[in-house]
């Protein structure tokens, strides 16, 4: 497989369930993001992970917990949530150039996981 | 203020059409521009990086104005197949690296 891979495509849960997002890269990059998309919003960024390490978290609940066990895979689980996390939840990686020149950073997107908390 | 602001449109075009969209981004330490596509219901995808001097990729033209904190995109003879959300994005230099920052988009439509 190429590129960035998500799983499952589609989730539908209720507000009590636990379920996890997949996230695989098989672009040998370095970083690796969660984005929520909700309808007629900004992507909004959720996590970053740089050489493994989480170096952003941008106010998210605890309801989301992210896990990057290695650099090709991550994860976001998912429990207790609200109907107003119902989004699509996209997945990105890019070589972060850290200390480098131009500061390219191009992200590549996984397909998403479009989100239904019922 | 918005970090990265972007007219949402829509903008519905006849195929042939010139049209160009702007994007203005707030923070001076903003250091590499880009535009990226969006289709309805995908993931977004790069279109094309914006460089100082300005760059070309066949129909598509950017702009980047760093004294007045703009980029632009122009596309030159629209086809359908061109309707998308175009989503201006900056990255911005921190101490962890960097963080990119989208825009909302701007939703383009070329009709037939």
């Amino acid at each position: 497989e190429t590129g960035v891979t998500q799983t499952p495509r589609h989730l539908v849960m209720g507000m009590t369930n636990k379920k996890s997002l997949k996230c695989e890269q098989h672009l040998g990059h370095n970083a690796m993001y969660w984005y929520k998309q909700s309808a007629k919003k900004p992507l909004e960024l959720m996590f970053v992970y740089n050489f493994k390490e989480q170096t952003e978290n941008n106010s998210v609940p605890s309801r989301f917990s992210p896990e990057c066990p290695n650099s090709s895979h991550l994860f976001l689980h998912l429990h207790t949530l609200q109907p107003e996390d119902s989004a699509l939840y996209l997945c990105a990686s890019s070589q972060d150039l850290r200390g480098g020149t131009s500061g390219a950073n191009v992200l590549t997107f996984g397909a998403g996981s479009r989100l239904t908390v019922l | 203020r918005k970090e990265v602001e972007q007219d949402p449109g829509p903008f519905n075009v006849p195929e042939g059409a010139t049209v160009a969209f702007n994007c203005t981004y707030s923070n001076s330490a903003s250091q590499s521009f880009f535009w990226y596509r969006q289709d309805c219901r995908k993931e977004p995808k790069l279109l094309m990086s914006v460089y100082s001097s300005g760059n070309e990729d066949g129909r598509f033209t950017a702009q980047l104005n760093r004294a007045s904190q703009y980029i632009s995109l122009l596309i030159r003879d629209s086809k359908l197949s061109d309707s998308a959300t175009y989503l201006c994005v900056v990255n911005i230099v921190n101490t962890g690296g960097f963080k990119t920052i989208f825009g909302a988009g701007t939703r383009l439509f070329v009709k037939a």
